[in-house]
């Protein structure tokens, strides 16, 4: 089966710097991607990986290892905005999204 | 810049009813998505599109259909609404299906008595 691994829910502090992990088995890999979804609202793009290392974008990087089936996003400098679901979704040998249930970040001044 | 656009935003059915989730376009993306999301849970793919003329299942289509008759619009049809189809739905959009991001409406929440 395929199935993809985040954290139910992850704290951190105004300010400071979080990690939230994702790892994924699935049947085929053609990249990975990053979105934020706030209460009660859409999901949105944050970012895309498709090869290995790091990609960065403001505030948020993410990172990716094929071999390992492992992705992280970084989020910096986090701001209460932040606070939201993270959800990583992988793209599957049928070129189709197959979506995490998502990491819930908490944000506290 | 509509992007996406769902409505209905909320409805209650009675158990039984029917109804259609409608879902358009103005970005001009061949492909077009259903999903649907509980509490906890992360999105479900129910039907997907290609283009206009073609549509395929996803992982949980039992109990809906679709259609899609042009690039733009791509309704969502309950025949017969359950209390598990209770959920949001999400209607997205994408130029492609590799390597670029779905774009998502506003959702439509759905409840079935």
């Amino acid at each position: 089966g395929q199935n993809i691994d985040q954290p139910t829910e992850m704290t951190a502090t105004e300010g400071a710097i979080v990690q939230i992990n994702c790892t994924y088995q699935t049947s085929g890999f053609n990249g990975l991607f990053w979105y934020q979804q706030h209460a009660g609202e859409a999901p949105t793009f944050l970012s895309y990986n498709v090869l290995d290392g790091l990609e960065e974008k403001g505030r948020f990087s993410s990172f990716l290892s094929r071999s390992k089936g492992y992705s992280y996003l970084l989020l910096k400098e986090l701001q209460m905005k932040d606070s939201a679901s993270y959800l990583c979704a992988v793209v599957d040998s049928n070129y189709q999204l197959i979506w995490g249930a998502g990491t819930k970040l908490i944000i506290k001044p | 810049n509509a992007g996406v656009t769902q409505t209905p935003k909320f409805r209650i059915l009675k158990i039984g009813q029917s109804m259609t989730l409608q879902c358009t376009q103005d970005m001009n993306h061949n492909y077009m998505y259903w999903y649907r999301q509980d509490p906890g849970m992360g999105l479900k793919l129910i039907y997907y599109s290609v283009g206009a003329g073609i549509t395929d299942k996803g992982e949980v289509p039992n109990g809906y259909n679709v259609s899609r008759s042009t690039t733009e619009d791509f309704p969502l049809r309950l025949e017969l609404a359950a209390p598990s189809q209770t959920s949001v739905y999400f209607c997205a959009s994408s130029y492609s299906a590799e390597n670029q991001p779905q774009h998502f409406g506003d959702g439509t929440r759905l409840s079935i008595l």
